[in-house]
């Protein structure tokens, strides 16, 4: 069973500070994405990371995959209110022949950003 | 998340009666798939279906649930006798065939609540 394990599970700053969220596993996977979900709503997607040492931006969110691709991490840069939310990893398996996409999520990170 | 359509999105049954959960994938998107969100839990995954097919099914319950992807219509994720642990945000989502990194976009959930 392929394990996420994120922290902080919550976390609480001032607006205008950086912070970085984990996303850690001992599995290998094929991808990972990055979800944010809002109270009453769905999860969002934010990125998709392939590549192991994968860097992607996307305005002050910063996006990493582990060169391993075991664990990928995200820094917001210069926090605001409006990113307030529940962030999810989620890991796609290496694909095995007959095997399904199903994704491994992590339990999240809930983030307060105070003004 | 855009596309995605999932209703009702609240329901209230019973113990004992019936819930069903109606998908409709985002336009060109060929496979679906139910994931469970219990109170002060991660998403977890139950079934990945394409149209007439249950590819994988290793998340659903053995008994009470079921999940179906005709071929004309929604995807319904269905739940009989209803009990209060069933109460849960059930979400779907779906992908293109294919899709590059198996990225998967959510709809907005449907919140069952067992009384």
């Amino acid at each position: 069973t392929q394990l996420l394990e994120q922290s902080p599970q919550f976390l609480s700053i001032q607006e205008g500070e950086n912070l970085t969220v984990y996303c850690n596993s001992s599995s290998v996977f094929s991808s990972l994405q990055w979800y944010r979900q809002e109270p009453g709503e769905g999860p969002v997607l934010l990125v998709t990371v392939v590549t192991g040492g994968e860097v992607k931006k996307l305005k002050r969110l910063t996006f990493q995959f582990g060169d391993a691709r075991k664990d990928s991490s995200l820094h917001i840069t210069a926090a605001q209110p409006g990113d307030t939310g529940l962030y999810l990893c989620a890991g796609a398996p290496v694909r095995t022949r007959g095997s399904a996409r199903q994704l491994t999520f992590g339990s999240g990170t809930q983030l307060t950003v105070l003004p | 998340n855009a596309g995605v359509m999932q209703n009702p999105r609240h329901l209230v049954r019973r113990r004992g009666q019936e819930a069903r959960l109606r998908c409709s994938p985002m336009k060109g998107h060929s496979h679906v798939y139910w994931y469970r969100q219990l109170p002060e839990e991660g998403l977890k995954f139950m079934v990945y279906l394409q149209k007439e097919n249950i590819i994988d099914e290793s998340g659903m319950p053995k008994e009470r649930f079921s999940a179906e992807f005709p071929k004309e219509g929604p995807s319904i994720l269905r739940i009989q006798q209803v009990v209060r642990g069933d109460s849960a945000a059930y979400f779907c989502a779906s992908s293109p065939s294919g899709g590059a990194g198996n990225t998967i976009y959510f709809g907005e959930g449907s919140w069952l609540t067992v009384v």
